[in-house]
């Protein structure tokens, strides 16, 4: 079954700290992976993707993500958190194009990031 | 260039009644997309048009639920008659090209049945 696990529902971190969000996926073929970031009172905002090519992809706002093909994960990194991020991050997975269905994407349960003064 | 609109940003509905969200895609994107996220599960896949025919609905959870796109624009996805379950924010999407080109998101439509 093609499904996507955030294994972590709530992170805090203090202002400053490095930040590392899990995501591993199931899905047969190698996806499109992506993460969102839905900040209160806001829509899904795209953080960055992957299509293909080198394996560390960079975003918006400092963070970055690291396709692992043999582990199926897709974890998102910042180095230095800052307090405005504190909001929702959603992994995503879909399909490629040309394999069929075209855009569905399969969704994690999220991660709530808490930012300490 | 305007987003995806969708609206009302907020409804509050008594069991039993009927609700209508509306999406109004970017303009020239033939793909739209219908999700919806119930209160601490993940966000799931309702349906995709082509223009104004359904390519996959899949993620449609029952008969309660018809979505519409007329003239190949706007969406619409009623709900009909609400039950408590249905509660949650649905996100509409929209696209030029599959998950390749421009795939953006509205801001939701937070739906709370009472």
């Amino acid at each position: 079954a093609q499904s996507v696990t955030q294994p972590d529902i709530h992170i805090t971190v203090s202002e400053g700290a490095s930040l590392e969000l899990r995501c591993n996926y199931s899905y047969g073929a190698t996806p499109y992976l992506f993460w969102y970031v839905q900040s209160p009172g806001q829509g899904l905002q795209l953080l960055l993707k992957y299509f293909s090519g080198d394996t560390l992809v960079q975003g918006i706002k400092g963070f970055e993500a690291e396709f692992k093909r043999s582990q199926s994960s897709f974890n998102l990194r910042k180095p230095s958190v800052h307090w405005s991020d504190a909001a929702e991050y959603f992994c995503a997975v879909g399909p490629r194009h040309g394999s069929g269905n075209t855009g569905k994407l399969i969704f994690g349960q999220g991660t709530t990031l808490q930012v300490k003064p | 260039e305007a987003g995806v609109t969708q609206f009302p940003s907020h409804s509050v509905i008594e069991k039993g009644q009927t609700v209508t969200l509306r999406c109004d895609p970017i303009s020239g994107h033939d793909n739209l997309y219908w999700y919806r996220r119930v209160m601490g599960k993940e966000i799931k896949f309702l349906l995709h048009f082509v223009k104004e025919s359904k390519q996959d609905e899949s993620g449609m959870p029952n008969n309660r639920f018809l979505a519409e796109r007329t003239g190949g624009t706007y969406s619409t996805l009623k709900v009909q008659p609400a039950e408590l379950e249905d509660s949650g924010v649905y996100f509409c999407a929209s696209s030029q090209d599959g998950l390749k080109k421009d795939y953006t998101f509205g801001s939701g439509t937070r739906l709370t049945v009472v």
